[in-house]
């Protein structure tokens, strides 16, 4: 079983739609968690890190529920140009970064 | 140049061939990594570094290995490619290793071993 688990998707989502992700992860000391995404064929970089409290960043919320050993990634008003692979991360055993294999979101006009 | 570097951006290799990846970063980070990406199995961890002179090994590192002689160079090095090793691989750097740490990626080499 994968430390980090993501239902690959495609989510499919008009334009204007809100859209949730989860994650679940199996290391129950994980600390820290974070939300990447990924354009086609390009690198990963952050989007969000994701806080004990939930955290907003504009049109995107982040949350953590601990007992149940997930991390949500909430987008309202979506654009078209929200169309992308999100990756959840947290960290393993090894204190080590741990990808999830990504959900990818298709945002339609 | 800002950021990390990755060269090249893409190589056909045959099976058995010695291949060297190369990433240069000039954020002057501390630790430095090689993931590589394959569909359906998301980036996994070869190789690590959290400080110059170090090394580490990820969740798949048979068949690589690395050097981090400075802060600034992290080559991986393949020395006898095989066609399980196709992939794209990416560099990453964070200004230390370990927890609550962004890590900043650079533009990927995109590698196939034949």
């Amino acid at each position: 079983r994968k430390e980090v688990e993501q239902d690959p998707g495609p989510f499919n989502v008009p334009e204007g739609a809100t859209v949730a992700f989860n994650c679940t992860y199996s290391n129950s000391a994980s600390q820290s968690f974070f939300w990447y995404r990924q354009d086609c064929r390009k690198e990963p970089k952050l989007l969000m890190s994701v806080y004990s409290s939930g955290n907003e960043d504009g049109r995107f919320t982040a949350q953590l529920n601990r007992a149940s050993q997930y991390i949500s990634l909430l987008i309202r008003d979506s654009k078209l140009s929200d169309s992308a692979t999100y990756l959840c991360v947290g960290y393993n055993a090894g204190n080590m970064l741990t990808f999830g294999g990504g959900t990818r979101l298709m945002v339609k006009p | 140049i800002a950021g990390i570097t990755q060269a090249p951006t893409s190589q056909i290799l045959a099976a058995g061939r010695r291949m060297t990846l190369r990433c240069t970063q000039d954020m002057r980070h501390n630790a430095m990594y090689w993931y590589r990406q394959d569909l359906g199995l998301g980036l996994r961890l070869i190789h690590y570094s959290n400080t110059a002179g170090t090394t580490g090994k990820g969740e798949v590192p048979d068949g690589y290995s690395v050097s981090r002689a400075n802060t600034d160079d992290f080559p991986l090095t393949l020395a006898s490619a095989v066609p399980s090793q196709t992939s794209v691989y990416f560099c990453a750097s964070s200004p230390s290793g370990g927890a609550a740490n962004e890590q900043y990626f650079g533009p990927g080499t995109r590698l196939t071993v034949t």
